[in-house]
């Protein structure tokens, strides 16, 4: 059963607007949120991450917003560019459990010139 | 240069040749995992290790082996492989007491 849900497949935006991805959890016990990128024909490289005693993570453009009553985060990028073009994994787990990573399906980002 | 390295990147193959795809990371990273990326389906863990000579099922084990002899490498075996075993395979590793995985750069496998 999917614990992690990214339910877009895909998103196109254009440059210099915001681009939110979105992500949900279905494991209470999750306490520990990761975003990963990938492009085609590489492996996905950690992004942000943010822990369940917070709500906001931010790094340069990207800030990460967790909602936990709600089980949902979210990645901003702000401002999108056209190198932010990629697919994005959210990854959820419990910390310091020897857990996996609980992987959604990925959201396809498009940032048009 | 800190790096998780997989070896082949591309791997063609037929029904039932036995074939290894080996993994290694040079950061002296206790947890390493596999995982396989299909089409609408995401990542999926296929076996993880949490030290050497330790191992587990993940999400998507069968028809895959694994072993954990030296802390550096992780190698993925496919006894028998079968079609459906056709994927993007990716290895993956962390320090114990951190939740970032660092991944390789992917085997792209296809089995005929």
């Amino acid at each position: 059963d999917q614990q992690v849900k990214q339910n877009s497949p895909s998103l196109s935006v254009q440059e210099g607007r915001i681009s939110i991805l979105n992500c949900d959890y279905t494991n209470s016990m999750f306490d520990y949120f990761l975003w990963y990128k990938k492009y085609p024909a590489e492996g996905p490289t950690f992004l942000i991450s943010i822990s369940s005693i917070k709500d906001k993570n931010e790094d340069g453009r990207f800030t990460v917003f967790l909602n936990k009553s709600a089980k949902h985060l979210s990645l901003h990028i702000v401002p999108s560019q056209p190198g932010d073009s990629a697919v994005y994994f959210c990854a959820a787990t419990i910390s310091n459990s020897g857990y996996a990573l609980n992987f959604g399906k990925g959201t396809s980002l498009l940032v048009t010139p | 240069e800190a790096q998780v390295t997989q070896n082949p990147r591309y791997l063609i193959t037929v029904t039932g040749k036995k074939l290894t795809v080996t993994c290694s990371q040079n950061m002296n990273h206790e947890y390493m995992s596999w995982y396989r990326q299909d089409p609408g389906l995401g990542l999926r863990q296929i076996y993880y290790s949490m030290n050497v000579e330790v191992t587990d099922k993940g999400d998507v084990p069968e028809g895959y082996k694994v072993s954990r002899k030296e802390k550096r490498n992780f190698p993925l075996i496919l006894e028998s492989p079968s079609p459906n075993q056709t994927s993007l395979y990716f290895c993956a590793s962390r320090r114990a007491d951190y939740n970032e995985q660092f991944f390789g750069p992917g085997t792209r496998l296809t089995v005929l």
